[in-house]
């Protein structure tokens, strides 16, 4: 069975540029994450789908940072414009239906932003 | 505000030696805790599950204990080899809230 895909697995723009980030889950998972991690430190969540709605998008950078997930399946996010200090690796997760259940990450976007 | 801290950043220890890391946490009230392995370069992978009303929980050369009164979590690996070598990340969440991680501990086991 095919894990988390995130694509692309590397990114570099020029700040002020656009950029989206892909991931497909695992099938049959409802929930789905998107968190960043920067060097050192633990993921950090941006926004939490159960199934197409967003239930957590507190911590999320409206202003600049958006997201969907249509169907309930595949996700993308987006930053328009770029800064800086969004240079970090992106991880999606998924999770299968039911409470205290386990988090499946993806390998990660990393983006650098120069 | 909530906090959860491992209080290692990193952890050199022996092959063959046990490896013990440790997971506080305050102004929280976790239904659960989790310990995933991150490696370089990849997303964390997830290890045990551990409930509020569990005091304990092993998986081959892990365990893992979860005490609710000094809220902490301890992360054992026995018998330690130096593919155990990554940084250990836990992890809290509560009814419906999603999973929260700590900043992890890099564990280095020397052969």
């Amino acid at each position: 069975e095919a894990g988390v895909v995130q694509s692309p697995r590397y990114k570099i723009i020029e700040k002020k540029q656009p950029v989206a980030f892909w991931c497909n889950p695992i099938s049959g998972h409802n929930t789905l994450y998107w968190y960043l991690q920067n060097l050192g430190q633990g993921p950090e969540l941006l926004i939490r789908y159960e199934n197409e709605e967003a239930v957590d998008d507190s911590q999320l950078p409206k202003d600049r940072f958006s997201a969907e997930r249509l169907k309930g399946v595949d996700s993308t996010l987006k930053i328009q414009p770029a800064e800086l200090g969004d240079s970090a690796v992106y991880l999606c997760a998924s999770s299968p239906p039911g409470t205290h259940t386990e988090a499946f990450f993806g390998q990660g976007t990393r983006l650098t932003v120069v | 505000s909530q906090k959860i801290e491992q209080n290692s950043e990193a952890l050199n220890i022996q092959e063959g030696k046990t490896a013990t890391l440790t997971c506080n946490y305050t102004n929280y009230s976790p239904a659960y805790l989790q310990w995933y392995r991150q490696d370089p370069g990849r997303g964390p992978v997830f290890l045990l599950l551990i409930r509020e009303n569990e005091k304990e929980k092993r998986k081959e050369r892990l365990k893992v204990t979860f005490d609710t009164t000094l809220k902490q979590s301890l992360f054992h690996i026995t018998a330690s080899q130096p593919a155990d070598s990554a940084t250990y990340l836990c992890a809290l969440a509560s009814g419906n809230t999603p999973l929260v991680f700590g900043k992890g501990t890099r564990l280095s086991v020397i052969a």
